[in-house]
């Protein structure tokens, strides 16, 4: 199985700062990479999907970047409902792995 | 496109889990496949597999045979049973569309998630 290796774990960080979360694949999945935002009790959303693609709906301060084994999700602008847990998810091959999380917290 | 999972949220150690999927604002027919996923507390998602818009089936390797995924057309429904449960099997379910149609794949609906607790 591919293994997905989200850092760092969690973070901290003020409205309006930029941030960036960093996902890697213990091999090359291409470009076949997602990012989604996710708050308990809610269904995860779809931010990005084939590495830099935004998903529809989702806003312009997310971008992804990256290819091969190294990803990274960059928030630009920090705005309140942005903090949240974040994941990545490759779909390459299955069966389909997910990083473990990053926790975006209020400073 | 809703997706919305139910289910018991305890389930007794040996016994099978059985969860229903349903689907709102697209055909379970149509071209997408349809997905079970977990969290158990503290670890990350695990995908379990899916049931595609042809009713063909793949479910992860490491859950050993325990999986059948299945669905009802009429209802828009589609149900994961996981059998021989145990401790580990203590997650929150989730169900999720996967786009399939052109590649990268990626996952673009999800249900809120379901907990479920295995435990006597």
């Amino acid at each position: 199985d591919i293994q997905m290796t989200q850092s760092p774990s969690s973070l901290s960080a003020s409205v309006g700062d930029t941030v960036t979360i960093s996902c890697r694949a213990s091999q090359s999945i291409g470009n076949h990479l997602s990012w989604f935002h996710h708050k308990p009790g809610a269904a995860p959303k779809l931010l990005i999907y084939a590495a830099s693609n935004l998903h529809s709906g989702a806003p312009s301060r997310f971008s992804g970047s990256g290819s091969g084994t190294d990803f990274t999700l960059t928030i630009r602008s920090l705005q309140p409902e942005d903090f949240a847990t974040y994941f990545c998810h490759h779909s390459h091959s299955r069966p389909y792995t997910f990083g473990q999380g990053t926790k975006l917290e209020i400073k | 496109v809703q997706l919305q999972e139910s289910g018991p949220g305890l389930v007794k150690p040996s016994e099978t889990l059985s969860l229903t999927c349903t689907v709102t604002g697209v055909s379970v027919t149509d071209g997408y496949y349809w997905n079970w996923i977990r969290q158990p507390p503290g670890k990350p998602l695990e995908w379990i597999g899916f049931i595609d818009y042809r009713g063909t089936t793949f479910h992860n390797p490491s859950l050993q045979g325990r999986v059948t995924i299945s669905r009802d057309t009429s209802r828009g429904q589609f149900f994961l049973h996981l059998t021989s449960v145990t401790a580990t099997d203590t997650a929150v379910y989730y169900c999720a569309r996967l786009v399939y149609a052109t590649s990268p794949y990626y996952f673009d609906y999800w249900g809120q998630g379901i907990l479920l607790t295995v435990s006597a």
